[in-house]
């Protein structure tokens, strides 16, 4: 089936580590998008990607990377600067720049990240 | 810059009641506006949107109107059910500049037997 898959589900950090989530498509969508989910504050952009090799920060990008070597992924790293990276986050996808005139992003089920 | 406005939750209502979810929004220029819905555990997914002033979106029984003079798009829907529990955000879309969507803070629905 043709989804969003995002990986892990749940993990654990210890404060000062690095760690990068996974998130992979096989809509063969050309944008992707990094939103990052806290209680009470919807959903806030972090990064996305419009093309391979090409990406924009978003609203919220101190303290986090990304890469888009492929049409299909687009990792996030959540590195040791980023003050408070205890959040859910979700990845989502869309056709690109034509496509997104439809509003119509795809997400995936989320990664929950904490730190301890 | 862009934003939207979203009542605050959770809004807790019996089977078969009248829903209203407010949203205003607050944009330089003209925007698509969009309803999303999470349901528990789940990602986020497309509800309905309208693309231009007076529009209305539907769709699973949910409605929205694009009201460009008040600047608003709230979500009703006359009957709700159980299964319409979940948390639903509203967003926008500028038609110039940032190719992504802006989002509200999101409102929990909770429906109750």
């Amino acid at each position: 089936d043709g989804g969003i898959t995002q990986s892990p589900k749940y993990l654990f950090r210890k404060e000062g580590q690095n760690v990068t989530l996974s998130c992979e498509q096989n809509l063969n969508h050309d944008a992707m998008y990094w939103y990052r989910q806290d209680p009470g504050q919807g959903l806030r952009l972090i990064y996305y990607s419009q093309i391979v090799n090409d990406f924009q920060k978003g609203d919220i990008a101190e303290g986090y990377s990304v890469s888009r070597e492929k049409k299909e992924s687009f990792p996030l790293t959540v590195t040791s600067a980023q003050k408070n990276p205890t959040a859910f986050y979700l990845c989502a996808s869309s056709m690109g720049a034509a496509g997104l005139s439809t509003g119509e992003l795809f997400f995936g089920e989320g990664s929950r990240l904490t730190v301890l | 810059g862009d934003s939207v406005t979203q009542m605050e939750g959770p809004v807790t209502l019996s089977e078969e009641a009248c829903l209203t979810i407010n949203c205003t929004y607050t944009a330089t220029g003209y925007p698509s506006l969009f309803w999303y819905v999470q349901y528990p555990g789940e990602g986020l997914q497309l509800l309905l949107k309208a693309t231009k002033a007076d529009d209305k979106g539907s769709n699973k029984g949910f409605e929205a109107t694009y009201r460009k003079e008040t600047t608003s798009f709230h979500l009703e829907k006359g009957s709700v059910q159980v299964s319409d529990s979940a948390v639903y955000f509203c967003a926008l879309l500028m038609d110039t500049g940032r190719r992504a969507l802006t989002f509200g803070s999101g409102t929990r629905l909770q429906v109750q037997p």
